[in-house]
């Protein structure tokens, strides 16, 4: 089966640093996503990483491990809208998308 | 970015009646469009993949009789969950994979979802 964990909750101020950690175990790997959800809404795409090391983009980075089976998202500078569930998805074999049961992170003032 | 719009974003219905989903991609052809449902404070569940002019495929526990698709064209999709009961109530989500210049894009683009409650 697919498992993929990352840490249910998560909590920090404005204008701090916070780090999500994914690991997974898939059945085949094309891809890891990240998708930011803001409650009764569609994910949208962060960010994607299919080779190991560091994707930088703006005030999101993701990074990723294929030997650890381990990603991890950054959010520098926290700002009030920042405030969401932050999935982390694999694409299988298959091509197909197992997510993470999401970390809901609250941004405080 | 591409866009994938989904109609109607809310539908409330009675128990054992029909309600048909549509997901279309407004501004690429999707080779493939995939179906989700979440509960509250969930997770994405797959449940299902459609690929234009076949036959869609299940993901284990999810009955094809009940939650029926049709993908006719490259730029629509629709999920019809047939005799809804008030368990069947969730947030159906739909995203589309298409083609990109270089051949199969892996990138899937989400529609807003359909917040389906049975009474």
């Amino acid at each position: 089966g697919q498992n993929i964990d990352q840490p249910t909750e998560m909590t920090a101020t404005e204008g701090a640093i916070v780090q999500i950690n994914c690991t997974y175990q898939t059945s085949g790997f094309n891809g890891l996503f990240w998708y930011q959800q803001h409650a009764g809404e569609a994910p949208t795409f962060l960010s994607y990483n299919v080779l190991d090391g560091l994707e930088e983009k703006g005030r999101f980075s993701s990074f990723l491990s294929r030997s650890k089976g381990y990603s991890y998202l950054l959010l520098k500078e926290l700002q009030m809208k920042d405030s969401a569930s932050y999935l982390c998805a694999v694409m299988r074999g298959d091509y197909k998308l197992s997510f993470g049961a999401g970390t809901t992170v609250t941004v405080r003032a | 970015g591409a866009v994938v719009s989904q109609h109607p974003s809310r539908v409330i219905c009675k128990s054992g009646t029909s309600v048909k989903i549509e997901c279309r991609s407004l501004d690429f052809q999707a080779t493939t469009m995939f179906w989700y449902r979440q509960f509250p404070k969930k997770s994405l569940m797959l449940m299902a993949t459609s690929n234009e002019g076949s036959k869609a495929t299940y993901e284990q526990g999810v009955e094809k009789d009940k939650f029926l698709i049709n993908h006719a064209s490259l730029t629509l999709s629709t999920l019809t969950v047939t005799s809804a009961h008030p368990e069947d109530s969730s947030f159906y989500i739909c995203s589309a994979r298409g083609l990109s210049g270089s051949g199969v894009s892996e990138e899937q683009f989400f529609g807003p979802g359909t917040r389906l409650t049975v009474l």
